[in-house]
C-alpha cells in the first residue's frame, strides 16, 4: 500500500511571499491532518479533515493559513503571507477508519524556510 | 485540553542497555496512544499503537504499556543498538479524535 505523499519536500521563500503544500493520503483514509513541527518541538495540529469537512481548525492562524480538501481525497495547505516564525516542517497524516481508534500514518513532511 | 509530557527530553546510552521512555497525559479519557520514531529530516514512523482497552503491545525489541488511570505510558527498548538513535514521540488520541503529541525524547545509542 502506498504511503502518505507530500510535496514539495523543501521550500525556501522570502517573508511575505506565499507557499502551498500538497498531500495525498493513503487510499481509503477518511481522516487527514496537517501538523506544524518547529525544530525541537512535537508536532502541533493545524487542521483535521473528515472526508472533505473540517473537524478542527482551532489552532490554524486563519489570517494567513488556509487549507482545503476537495473531493475528500488530497489536500492543500497554503500560507500567505509567510512570516519568519512559519519556518517549520509541515507534516501530513492520515488515519484509517474508524476515526477514534485508527492508526496514524505520516508523510515525509515539507520543510519550509522563511528568510 | 489534553497535555502530553515526555521524560526524559534526551538520553545518551551505550549499546546494549535496556531503556524506558516515559509519556504522561492529563486527560485519561483517551481512545488510543501511539508511539512514533522520527529520524533527522524525516517524517514520523509508527512503532506501536495501543487501544484504550489494551494494557500493552509488543513488536520485536519494543514493548509499550498503557495505564490510563494514572495517565502514563512507557516504551521499553530492549538491548539498544546504534540504529535505535532517533527521537521518540508519543501521541494521545482523545476527544474529537485529535491526536496530541509530546515534545519527544531524543535518544543516542553509542557503540
Amino acid at each position: 500500500e502506498a504511503g502518505v505523499a507530500q510535496s514539495p519536500r523543501y521550500k525556501i521563500i522570502e517573508k511575505r511571499q506565499s507557499v502551498a503544500f500538497w498531500c495525498n493520503p493513503i487510499s481509503g483514509h477518511a481522516t487527514l491532518y496537517w501538523y506544524q513541527q518547529i525544530l525541537g518541538q512535537g508536532p502541533k495540529l493545524l487542521i483535521q479533515f473528515q472526508n472533505n469537512g473540517v473537524v478542527d481548525d482551532s489552532q490554524l492562524p486563519k489570517d494567513r493559513f488556509s487549507a482545503e480538501r476537495l473531493k475528500g481525497v488530497d489536500s492543500t495547505l497554503k500560507i500567505q503571507p509567510a512570516k519568519l516564525e512559519d519556518s517549520a516542517v509541515y507534516l501530513c497524516a492520515s488515519s484509517r477508519p474508524p476515526s477514534n481508534t485508527g492508526e496514524l500514518f505520516f508523510g515525509e513532511g515539507s520543510r519550509l524556510t522563511v528568510l | 485540553k489534553q497535555e502530553v509530557t515526555q521524560i526524559p527530553a534526551a538520553l545518551s546510552v551505550p549499546e546494549g542497555e535496556n531503556l524506558v521512555l516515559n509519556c504522561s497525559f492529563t486527560d485519561s479519557a483517551i481512545y488510543n496512544l501511539q508511539w512514533f520514531r522520527q529520524d533527522p529530516g524525516k517524517g514520523l514512523t509508527s512503532l506501536l499503537l495501543i487501544q484504550s482497552s489494551q494494557r500493552e503491545q509488543t513488536s520485536g525489541r519494543l514493548n509499550a504499556s498503557l495505564d490510563k488511570s494514572s495517565g502514563r505510558s512507557t516504551l521499553y527498548i530492549a538491548a539498544s543498538q546504534p540504529g535505535d538513535s532517533a527521537t521518540y514521540l508519543c501521541a494521545v488520541k482523545g476527544g474529537s479524535y485529535i491526536p496530541t503529541f509530546g515534545r519527544g525524547t531524543s535518544l543516542i545509542v553509542h557503540p
